[in-house]
């Protein structure tokens, strides 16, 4: 079975640009999260879907960042346009209904020059 | 503020020894803890768990304790193996379906 693939792995792009980042969580997976690692801290969430739902977008730091997970599968969360304290690794993760654990995708490094 | 705190950045251990990675919470609605370890490049990976309502839950060479009335969670492994050499965080979550919560992580080194 495969996991969690994210899109691409590695992105750099110039203050102002425009990035989309692309997730494929497990297949059956209903629960799809986003979270960001920045400058080696603690992992934070920023935000959470049921199939195309939005259940719990609070970790959004602001309106620069677009999610969509059209038709409850593949997800994208889109930063526009990108700032230089956006760079970090967004990584993320599904859950099946009724489990607690979340499986982790390999993250997207995101470096904003 | 931080609600789940992992005081030690870094932890070194010899091969075949115990190793402890501690962890405090401040959130006393937290219904699950979960243990991830994290290799260089990749995304974390789910180790072992424990319910609130638990105070030790036991896979193989790992074992996390619960301590609530202190608000602390350590995990254990024993023996450490070289191959245990990652970042280890902490998280909890409120209810099954909610956001992980992470600490900063510790760094775990096995030497031979």
């Amino acid at each position: 079975e495969a996991g969690v693939t994210q899109f691409p792995s590695h992105s750099v792009i110039e203050k102002g640009q425009t990035v989309t980042l692309r997730c494929d969580p497990i297949s059956g997976h209903d629960n799809l999260y986003w979270y960001r690692r920045v400058m080696g801290k603690e992992i934070k969430f920023l935000l959470h879907f049921v199939k195309e739902s939005k259940q719990d977008e609070s970790g959004m730091p602001n309106n620069r960042f677009l999610a969509e997970r059209t038709g409850g599968t593949y997800s994208t969360l889109k930063v526009q346009p990108a700032e230089l304290e956006d760079s970090g690794v967004y990584f993320c993760a599904s859950r099946e209904i009724g489990g607690i654990e979340q499986f982790f995708g390999p993250g997207t490094r995101l470096t904003v020059l | 503020d931080q609600q789940v705190k992992q005081n030690s950045p870094s932890l070194s251990v010899q091969e075949g020894r115990i190793s402890i990675l501690n962890c405090d919470y401040t959130n006393s609605m937290f219904d699950y803890f979960l243990w991830y370890k994290k290799y260089p490049a990749e995304g974390p990976t789910f180790l072992i768990s424990i319910s609130s309502i638990k105070d030790k839950n036991e896979d193989g060479r790992f074992t996390v304790f619960l301590n609530k009335s202190a608000k602390h969670l350590s995990l254990h492994i024993v023996p450490s193996q070289p191959g245990d050499s990652a970042v280890y965080f902490c998280a909890a979550i409120t209810g099954t379906a909610s956001k992980l919560t992470f600490g900063t992580g510790t760094r775990l080194q096995v030497t031979l």
